[in-house]
């Protein structure tokens, strides 16, 4: 059974420092892996997909990679902003049944402070 | 239009009330998903429909009832919740293809009393 877990479950910095949020997977058979960003009450924003033949993907000041045959995605985020301040969820793509899968991880909650 | 769109964002209903949660899309994907977020929890999947037909039902209570209507709306149909039921419900979609990501709507948060 695939299980999704993250690390840190919870992190806050001061403003400017570089962060590493942790994911890691059960069953390296995956399609793909997301990140994606949660503001407390609101919907899902797509971050970063990166593909389970890539190693990295980078969108501005994020950076994600992956080790399929370990387990583990890496979220670098570069220079942190209180804007960023958020839940980090990692999901990732499976085949399950014949049919396409998305579970996510528990989320790293995030607070930058000034 | 590269978005999922909700309806309603918020809701509270009765017990025995019957009300529906709408979902739509107009990129083209194939695979629409209905997901339960309860708060400071993880998203958990409910339904997942591919070409408008129910592919999996993860063991969801029969008061939530899921149609879809046309390839580009998914609806949830609700009738006599129960107050653990209340939620944020997610509907997200994809192509069918397994390289493309998943696009999800901004929720409807539900309340039942």
């Amino acid at each position: 059974k695939q299980e999704v877990t993250q690390i840190p479950a919870a992190l806050s910095v001061p403003e400017g420092e570089n962060l590493v949020l942790n994911c890691s997977f059960t069953d390296s058979a995956i399609y793909n892996l997301q990140w994606f960003r949660q503001d407390p009450g609101k919907g899902l924003t797509s971050l970063l997909l990166i593909q389970s033949s890539q190693r990295e993907q980078t969108s501005g000041r994020l950076n994600a990679s992956l080790d399929k045959s370990s387990g583990r995605s890496t979220l670098y985020i570069a220079a942190s902003q209180p804007g960023d301040s958020a839940t980090y969820l990692c999901a990732v793509s499976f085949l399950s049944g014949g049919y396409n899968k998305l579970i996510f991880g528990a989320g790293t909650r995030l607070a930058v402070h000034p | 239009d590269t978005e999922v769109t909700q309806t309603p964002k918020h809701l509270v209903m009765g017990m025995t009330n019957k009300k529906s949660l709408k979902c739509e899309q107009h990129m083209g994907h194939r695979a629409m998903y209905w997901y339960k977020q309860k708060a400071k929890k993880p998203p958990e999947l409910m339904f997942v429909y591919s070409y408008e037909k129910l592919s999996i039902n993860e063991s969801v209570p029969s008061r939530f009832s899921p149609e879809c209507p046309n390839s580009s709306l998914l609806n949830l149909h609700l009738h006599a919740l129960q107050p653990e039921d209340s939620a944020l419900y997610l509907c997200a979609s994809s192509q069918e293809e397994q390289n493309y990501g998943y696009t999800f709507g901004s929720g409807t948060r539900l309340t039942v009393v």
